[in-house]
């Protein structure tokens, strides 16, 4: 499979523990996004990156969040002294850009539970 | 402020009937509009997008600016439509917009 892959698939952490999601986009996609989604939502914005610069983060991305794509490859996204309300799925998302306009593709998504 | 309104959770229907799955649309400019699907324990996955104008797997969309609505629609469901859908927004700032999800169920 050549899609976008993520690791680990399932984290169940203790509250104030850090975890770290790994993102692994399709190959030569340059735009990488990250998005948050929770139980009867659509996905929520979170960051994203070009190669390896990151242009823009959402209101939701708190001083515990961080992302990063050193890169422009694979890419990372930390959260730090974990709360209850970081329980969620965290998806990743990449894009080629230039070939296929705005469509994004996604990752089958890490699933965070916090307890 | 960019947004994406999906009226309905849940569309109830059965197999052979028509089905619309409604999505509203909050933007100034010129949009770009998508229906993404997810079918149990899958990943989210493109449905179809306005701008090649496709149908995919019987199901159309036509972008009506005048109502800035991108209602998805397929004139006969079959069971296996059943799935959570998404209407996203690209509205200029380089990432999707996503509706809340309307999630379609088909009735043998």
């Amino acid at each position: 499979d050549t899609g976008v892959s993520q690791d680990p698939r399932h984290k169940i952490t203790k509250r104030g523990q850090n975890v770290t999601f790994r993102c692994d986009p399709i190959s030569e996609h340059n735009r990488l996004y990250w998005y948050r989604q929770t139980l009867g939502q659509g996905p929520e914005f979170l960051t994203y990156f070009q190669n390896e610069a990151q242009l823009e983060k959402s209101r939701l991305l708190s001083d515990r969040f961080s992302a990063e794509r050193p890169k422009g490859s694979f890419s990372t996204l930390e959260i730090q002294r974990t709360e209850q309300g970081d329980s969620a799925m965290y998806l990743c998302a990449s894009n080629p850009q230039a070939t296929s306009g705005n469509t994004i593709y996604f990752g089958e998504g890490s699933w965070l539970t916090v307890v | 402020a960019q947004r994406v309104t999906q009226p309905e959770k849940l569309l109830s229907v059965f197999k052979g009937a028509p089905v619309e799955l409604k999505c509203n649309y909050s933007y100034s400019g010129s949009p770009e509009l998508f229906w993404y699907v997810q079918y149990s324990r899958q990943r989210l996955q493109l449905l179809l997008r306005h701008i090649s104008r496709e149908s995919i797997k019987g199901f159309t969309a036509d972008l009506n600016k005048g109502e800035t609505s991108f209602h998805l629609k397929k004139p006969f469901a079959q069971e296996e439509d059943s799935a959570m859908y998404y209407c996203a927004l690209f509205g200029g700032y380089n990432k999707l917009i996503f509706g809340a999800g309307t999630r379609l169920a088909v009735h043998p």
